[in-house]
């Protein structure tokens, strides 16, 4: 599995967009990229995933450069609730292992 | 449904001491996981499930068994409780269509080993 290069934090004012990156650029063409998020010491909770096209839920939305090197994970409008640390996990269909990284910490601010 | 539960939720042991770790799921998947978390460490894999009666080693399985005896369980024994293996230790499972796959997780099981 390709291994995901996270900034360690990142602040974000409570209302407005938080945009976390995430660098793959060893990503291969069967592999997926997903994020989940961990709120304090709770179990890590699933937020997204994409292949190639852009994605979008009731939680976030997924951007995925072109080339598939980067993404983006958008929480549209952050509430103190989203801070947590978010991980950005890239895996092919053929395997069974999650390899989490340290992810970023969000803060979000009021 | 409950998803997935962990059972104990906190535990301390002494050196030397064994305990098992349940984990159960009701969402009748095939998948299933067990990670451990170091603190301000991300998760590391330490032994998984890909069906009923199958195991697999996962990252860092060395001191650490499983069993898989029915579907809905996963157990994760410590034969001989270390310090090193003072974690919270997270349940996972999953199913997976078409090469893609959403783990679930347990609320986590904090150990303490003295």
């Amino acid at each position: 599995d390709a291994k995901t290069t996270q900034p360690t934090s990142m602040d974000c004012a409570e209302g407005r967009a938080a945009n976390l990156p995430c660098n793959h650029s060893t990503i291969s063409g069967n592999e997926y990229v997903y994020w989940y998020r961990q709120i304090h010491s709770q179990g890590p909770q699933y937020i997204i995933h994409g292949l190639k096209n852009n994605e979008t839920n009731e939680m976030a939305s997924l951007i995925i450069t072109e080339d598939r090197k980067s993404s983006t994970l958008i929480l549209p409008h952050a509430t103190l609730r989203d801070t947590a640390v978010y991980y950005c996990i890239v895996r092919g269909w053929n395997f069974n292992k999650f390899y989490f990284g340290s992810g970023t910490k969000l803060n979000v601010k009021p | 449904n409950a998803g997935v539960t962990q059972t104990p939720k906190f535990r301390v042991l002494k050196t030397g001491q064994s305990m098992t770790l349940l984990c159960a799921q009701d969402m009748n998947h095939e998948y299933m996981y067990w990670y451990r978390q170091d603190p301000g460490m991300g998760l590391r894999l330490i032994h998984y499930s890909v069906g009923e009666g199958t195991t697999a080693k996962g990252e860092v399985p060395d001191g650490y068994n499983v069993s898989r005896l029915k579907k809905q369980n996963f157990l994760l024994g410590l034969e001989s409780a270390a310090p090193s293996q003072t974690s919270v230790y997270f349940c996972a499972s999953s199913y997976s269509t078409g090469g893609q796959e959403t783990q679930y997780f347990g609320p986590g099981t904090r150990l303490l080993v003295l």
